[in-house]
């Protein structure tokens, strides 16, 4: 079986540059979510999904992120304008349900701003 | 603070050798805990469930001290696939995960 799937797995962009991260969750997973991991913040929650519906972007760190998912196959991050400070990775994962379900991390996009 | 902390290691220790790690929550009402782990550059993967007082899945023991707020890890015969960053994580109150930044193990030959 096919493990959460994203792309791209490395992106180096300019500050200012849009920047969109793709994510294909397990098939038959209803939750899906979106982690960013740094050195200085560790791995934080910025957003989740349940049906395709976003039900908690409190981690979202300012305007400038949106997520969407336009279908249970499919969600997007996007960045724009990206900064330096975006620089992180961008993990991906998804559930079956909630609570204690276990979530599966898809091997995460490494972003570079210049 | 932190909701998670954890010493950052890293952790040296031969193979065939006892090694534990601690980690400390702030939020008392917290009910479920869990240690993922995560090779490096690759993505986290759960390691064990900690719902009561602990559990133990071969040479992992995991236990929970909840009048001291603190999760432990402990890995018994540590083999050198056994490296990796460990990282603590909290379920709060509305079933969403808080990962600490992860302890970092290195088992030497």
């Amino acid at each position: 079986d096919a493990g959460v799937i994203q792309s791209p797995r490395h992106e180096v962009t300019e500050m200012g540059q849009e920047v969109t991260l793709r994510c294909k969750p397990i098939s038959g997973h209803d939750y899906l979510f979106w982690y960013r991991q740094t050195m200085m913040r560790g791995l934080e929650l910025l957003i989740y999904f349940n049906n395709n519906v976003p039900i908690d972007d409190s981690g979202m760190p300012e305007d400038r992120f949106s997520a969407k998912m336009p279908n249970a196959s499919f969600s997007t991050l996007k960045i724009q304008p990206s900064e330096p400070r975006d620089s992180a990775v961008y993990f991906c994962a998804s559930s079956e349900g909630w609570g204690y379900n276990e979530q599966f991390f898809g091997p995460g996009t490494r972003l570079t701003v210049l | 603070r932190k909701e998670v902390e954890q010493d950052p290691g890293p952790f040296n220790v031969p193979e065939g050798a006892t090694v534990a790690f601690n980690c400390t929550y702030s939020n008392s009402a917290s009910q479920s805990f869990f240690w993922y782990r995560q090779d490096c550059r690759k993505e986290p993967k759960l390691l064990m469930s900690v719902y009561s007082s602990g559990n133990e899945d071969g040479r992992f023991t995991a236990q929970l001290n909840r009048a001291s707020q603190y999760i432990s890890l402990l890995i018994r015969d540590s083999k050198l696939s056994d490296s990796a960053t460990y990282l603590c994580v909290r379920m709060d109150s509305s079933y969403k995960l808080i990962f600490g930044s992860g302890t970092r193990l290195l088992v030497r030959p």
